[in-house]
């Protein structure tokens, strides 16, 4: 079975600022995936980004990137220059390990402040 | 196009009363997905589908728990005898590949309430 680990419940930061949010992951699974979802105080889970456990650079999206250590099982999310409008719950999830479903961590809820 | 939609948004049901969630996929999706989101967790997978076989049901919690998808589009989550424990946020996700295979966009979710 997965599992994934977020341990930050919540962090505020300044806008403008960078920002990581941590993740990492237990597998046995050689082949898997990484995402990362936001989840606004309306409740849908929206894809920012992926990151296949054989790629050999880190995915960005944007403002977006995924700092994927792989022998440290680590999937961080960086968000640069930060807006208001990222403040959200974020996901860290992982698929393979013989399961359908992606597994969720705990979330970490992220505040911009101006 | 149109992403997943799900219905009804808010649902509130007093104990033993029997409810129906429905899920639309975004049009041409092979995989659907069904999740629980506990209030402050991330969520947890109850089933899967490809086109209209259920795959996988592994997550579903019990019995009164039934999903189904007859012509391989829209789906629909029966929770049968509610109870409390059932309250949560119920999230339906599509894939265009099979599972494992391509990401899940999720639709907004029902927030179900049991009385």
């Amino acid at each position: 079975a997965q599992k994934i680990t977020q341990t930050q419940p919540g962090m505020f930061v300044q806008e403008k600022e960078a920002v990581t949010l941590d993740c990492t992951y237990d597998t046995s699974d050689p082949s898997y995936g990484l995402f990362w979802y936001k989840q606004p105080s309306s409740g849908e889970m929206i894809f920012l980004i992926y990151q296949g456990s054989y790629d050999q650079q880190n995915a960005t999206e944007g403002r977006y990137s995924l700092n994927f250590q792989k022998a440290r099982k680590s999937a961080n999310l960086v968000i640069s220059a930060s807006q208001l409008g990222d403040s959200a719950m974020y996901f860290c999830a992982s698929s393979g390990g013989g399961a359908d479903g992606l597994t969720f961590g705990k979330g970490t809820h992220l505040i911009i402040q101006p | 196009g149109a992403g997943v939609s799900q219905s009804p948004r808010y649902k509130v049901a007093k104990r033993g009363q029997d409810v129906a969630l429905r899920c639309d996929p975004i049009s041409g999706h092979v995989s659907l997905f069904w999740y629980q989101q506990a209030l402050g967790q991330g969520p947890e997978f109850l089933t899967y589908f490809q086109n209209e076989a259920q795959l996988d049901k592994s997550g579903l919690p019990s019995d009164r728990f039934f999903a189904e998808r007859p012509e391989g589009s829209v789906s629909t989550l029966k929770i049968q005898r509610t109870q409390q424990e059932d309250s949560a946020v119920y999230l339906c996700a599509s894939s265009l590949e099979p599972a494992r295979r391509d990401t899940q966009y999720f639709g907004p979710g029902t927030r179900l309430t049991v009385l």
